[in-house]
């Protein structure tokens, strides 16, 4: 089946620094990525959509200076949280569009932690 | 407004009994596409079952299946002979703009559910 990889599993960072989580597909390639923010009992939030080789299109309330993507190949994006604050503390979850009936696969997050 | 809404904050349910999780959704495109997504204690998010809008017959996987009553708009997931593994969250999610090849999904807010033994 379709394989996502999400690196790392977890992070701890001081505030003011930047982190980086990669989002792979392992076995397919992905024109399509979506990246998630999730807190605690709650649902997750659509972030952006990475288009292989063209910007992210963030949802409203996303600030894109401070949420980089870049989608720089089929197998690979990557979301830098810049400057991070323990606000932005949360589950982060990558998924990717396998080109069939919308099926999206998820990764299994990063859990980022700001100090 | 919600695009996808699921009633049922938490649950339980008895080994061996089954369940109904509620979602009801929202959207006026005529083809669209419902999931359902199971998320254990560890966080990974794991396809259950898919319905298309002009799918007629109810989509079954296993021990999953759904309810999907158009006219409604629900999408209901029932799941058989409940484990203690079947333990998790579950987030109903819906695809819109199907024809216009996007390909986000819009999320409930979930059920937790909790097989007893």
């Amino acid at each position: 089946g379709a394989v996502v990889s999400q690196h790392p599993s977890w992070v701890i960072c001081k505030s003011g620094t930047s982190v980086k989580i990669e989002c792979r597909s392992l076995d397919f390639q992905a024109t399509t990525m979506f990246w998630y923010r999730q807190f605690p009992k709650q649902s997750l939030m659509l972030m952006a959509t990475s288009n292989e080789g063209s910007k992210a299109t963030y949802e409203q309330g996303v600030e894109k200076d401070k949420f980089l993507i870049n989608h720089a190949s089929l197998t690979l994006s990557t979301l830098t949280v810049t400057s991070a604050h323990p606000e932005d503390s949360s589950f982060y979850i990558c998924s990717a569009y396998t080109g069939r009936d919308g099926e999206q696969y998820f990764g299994p997050g990063t859990r980022l932690t700001v100090t | 407004a919600q695009k996808i809404t699921q009633t049922q904050p938490g649950m339980f349910v008895q080994e061996k009994e089954a369940v109904t999780l509620d979602c009801t959704y929202d959207t006026s495109d005529q083809s669209y596409g419902l999931f359902w997504y199971k998320q254990p204690s560890s966080g990974e998010m794991i396809f259950l079952i898919y319905q298309g809008s002009y799918d007629e017959q109810n989509a079954t996987e296993g021990r999953y299946s759904l309810n999907f009553q158009k006219a409604r708009k629900s999408a209901n997931l029932v799941i058989s002979a409940s484990q203690l593994g079947d333990s998790a969250m579950y987030f109903c999610a819906m695809r819109e703009g199907i024809r216009n090849n996007d390909y986000k999904l819009s999320f409930g807010a979930g059920t937790t559910v909790t097989v007893r033994a």
